[in-house]
This record gives structure tokens, C-alpha cells and sequence, in this order.
């Protein structure tokens, strides 16, 4: 079983669209998680952290539900430019603190 | 000024050839990392080091070797290079290594490896 799992999508939005994403993680001791988004043939950049209490950031809003093992990433008033792949990332209190990354979710924001 | 620096970008090869990839931070931090992606798009972790000090070795074949000079610098070199070794390698550094960590990693721009 992956240890983080995301639909690849992809998903096909039209501006100006809300969309969000989910995304499970296996390990219940898991402490901090995060979203990270990497355009076509680029390296990932960190997009935002997910706190226990949620965060939000502009137009995005990334929620935790320890309970069900999943975190969420909220998108509202889809821009062209938010067309990217977005990455959910599980950090472990292992040695070295391993970041390990779900397989991405594809967002096409269409015109 | 690029924060996380790594050559080759692009590197073509034939199996059996030894291939090396460099990668130098210049933004202070501990710990260094290589990571691969497949043609899947997952990331995969293969080395950490903290400090020069390796703390994270995944399971890696061991033609896959990794050096830190110093702290700044995280190198990777592959022996006997195989068809399923073609990925993108991201070399990437964070600040902290260990409790308190901010998770945020600053990865180079990757390095495209096929090998034919």
C-alpha cells in the first residue's frame, strides 16, 4: 500500500472554477504535511502547509482530518496559471525527518 | 542567483557507462537529499545527508553512490547504468534535519537522465 495516495486527475476545470483535492496517508503518526506544486519539467516548489487547524492562503486552503487520514487542498477562482501538478507530502519523526511524496494530482484550468 | 544548483540537466547515456551528477546549495542549510522521479512522476527519496553525514539511505541499489565534500555540496554517482535508471534526479537541501523541521525542501532544477 503507498504510504501517501492522490488521484492523478486529471482534472479539467474551467477558470474561475473551485476545485479541490484530497489526499490519504497511512501512517497515523505522521505530524506534519504539506502541498507542494511542480510545473511541467520543473522541480517542485513548497505551495503550503497543512496545519491542524487548517490554513489558507489567498485563494487556496489546505484542511487536515487526522481522523480519516486525509488532507485537502481547496482552489478557488481557478486561474490559468494554477494549472500545475500539485503534491501531497507526509513528513515523518523518522531519522532525517523523510518527506515522503504522493504521486500528484494533474489541474488543467482551462480558458 | 540559483539557490540549488545541479549538472548535468540533461544526460544521455549508454548502459554499462558510470554517470555522475554534482549538486552545491548556496543558501547554508544542513542537510542535502536526492530524490528520483520516475516517468510515473513519483519522488522518491534515495539519500539524506546532514552535515556531510549520510542519515537516509533508502533502498538503492549500490551502484548508486552519493558524496558530500562539504555541506554545500551532495554528489551522485551511478555505475553500470541501467535501462531503468532513466528518471529525473532532483538534488534538493532544507535547513533542518530533525525535530522542529519546516519541511520545506528547495530542490535544483533536476537532472534528465536516459540511458539507451
Amino acid at each position: 500500500r503507498k504510504e501517501v495516495e492522490q488521484d492523478p486527475g486529471p482534472f479539467n476545470v474551467p477558470e474561475g472554477a473551485t476545485v479541490a483535492f484530497n489526499c490519504t496517508y497511512s501512517n497515523s503518526a505522521s505530524q506534519s504535511f504539506f502541498w507542494y506544486r511542480q510545473d511541467c519539467r520543473k522541480e517542485p516548489k513548497l505551495l503550503m502547509s497543512v496545519y491542524s487547524s487548517g490554513n489558507e492562503d489567498g485563494r487556496f486552503t489546505a484542511q487536515l482530518n487526522r481522523a480519516s487520514q486525509y488532507i485537502s487542498l481547496l482552489i478557488r477562482d481557478s486561474k490559468l496559471s494554477d494549472s500545475a501538478t500539485y503534491l501531497c507530502v507526509e513528513e515523518g519523526y523518522n531519522a532525517g525527518n523523510m518527506l515522503t511524496f504522493g504521486g500528484g494530482t494533474r489541474l488543467m484550468v482551462k480558458p | 542567483d540559483t539557490a540549488v544548483s545541479q549538472t548535468p540537466k540533461y544526460l544521455v547515456t549508454q548502459m554499462g557507462n558510470d554517470k555522475s551528477i554534482k549538486c552545491e546549495q548556496n543558501l547554508g542549510h544542513d542537510t542535502m537529499y536526492w530524490y528520483k522521479q520516475d516517468s510515473k512522476k513519483f519522488l522518491k527519496i534515495m539519500f539524506s545527508y546532514n552535515n556531510k553525514e549520510l542519515i537516509i539511505n533508502e533502498t538503492v541499489p549500490n551502484r548508486f553512490s552519493p558524496k558530500s565534500p562539504d555541506k554545500a555540496h551532495l554528489n551522485l554517482h551511478i555505475n553500470s547504468l541501467e535501462l531503468g535508471d532513466s528518471a529525473v534526479y532532483f538534488c534538493a537541501s532544507s535547513q533542518f534535519s530533525g525535530a522542529g523541521s519546516t519541511g520545506e525542501l528547495f530542490f535544483g532544477e533536476g537532472s534528465r537522465l536516459t540511458v539507451l
